[in-house]
């Protein structure tokens, strides 16, 4: 079955930039979408199709995808970035989701 | 946009539970609701879909056979059945809409299963 790994953490200071990487196989070939999940709450999408952004998600979260890595990168992380987050993407018609990245901001 | 799930449940093993999700602020049969499950301490897990114009669903594989999810379209709601449930269905589970991608999501349901 397909996979998409997330590296299980990832430390950042803040003003500093954050790239949280998704790996797949031939990942770079399908969407991919990010949802950030602060603790006790449900998870908010900040990166849509690769590199779109939602409205009111902040312009310092962008995103990218090619080959077989996505990449959600967080410019100037803030305090209220630290939170887990999950990339999604499809394999033929059912969703998958990475297993998180815990973002640390020190 | 607003996903108003129902509160949690406490199951004991073999029975079944039935989620509800009512949306608001959008037209519900524009949009596609799925459902996503978290365990405690565990990650996101994608359970399946369902089309409210079209009426079509899609479960992921784990979950054929005993998940069930349906629509009103003259409320605005979504449900979800789990049938024959284990412990280790204990989760919060939620309601999104949208999918191919979720855009707002429920405030989440725990379901525990427990003897």
């Amino acid at each position: 079955s397909y996979e998409l790994t997330q590296p299980p953490s990832v430390s950042v200071s803040p003003g500093q930039t954050a790239s949280i990487t998704c790996s797949g196989d031939k990942l770079g070939d399908t969407y991919v979408c990010w949802y950030q999940q602060r603790p006790g709450q449900s998870p908010v999408l900040v990166i849509y199709q690769d590199t779109k952004r939602p409205s009111g998600i902040p312009e310092r979260f962008s995103g990218s995808n090619s080959d077989n890595t996505a990449t959600l990168t967080i410019s100037g992380t803030q305090a209220m970035d630290e939170a887990d987050y999950y990339c999604q993407a499809w394999d033929s018609t059912s969703a998958i989701f990475g297993g998180g990245t815990k973002l640390t901001v020190l | 946009v607003q996903l108003v799930q129902s509160g949690g449940e406490v199951k004991k093993p073999g029975a079944s539970v039935n989620v509800s999700c009512k949306a608001s602020g959008y037209t519900f049969i524009t949009y596609g609701i799925t459902w996503v499950r978290q365990g405690p301490g565990q990650g996101l897990e994608w359970m399946g879909w369902i089309s409210p114009y079209m009426n079509n669903t899609k479960y992921a594989q784990k979950f054929q056979g005993r998940v069930t999810m349906t629509t009103e379209t003259a409320t605005s709601t979504a449900y979800m059945e789990l049938r024959s449930l284990r412990s280790d269905d204990t989760a919060v589970y939620y309601c999104a809409k949208g999918i191919e991608y979720s855009s707002s999501w429920g405030q989440g349901t725990l379901v525990t299963v427990s003897s």
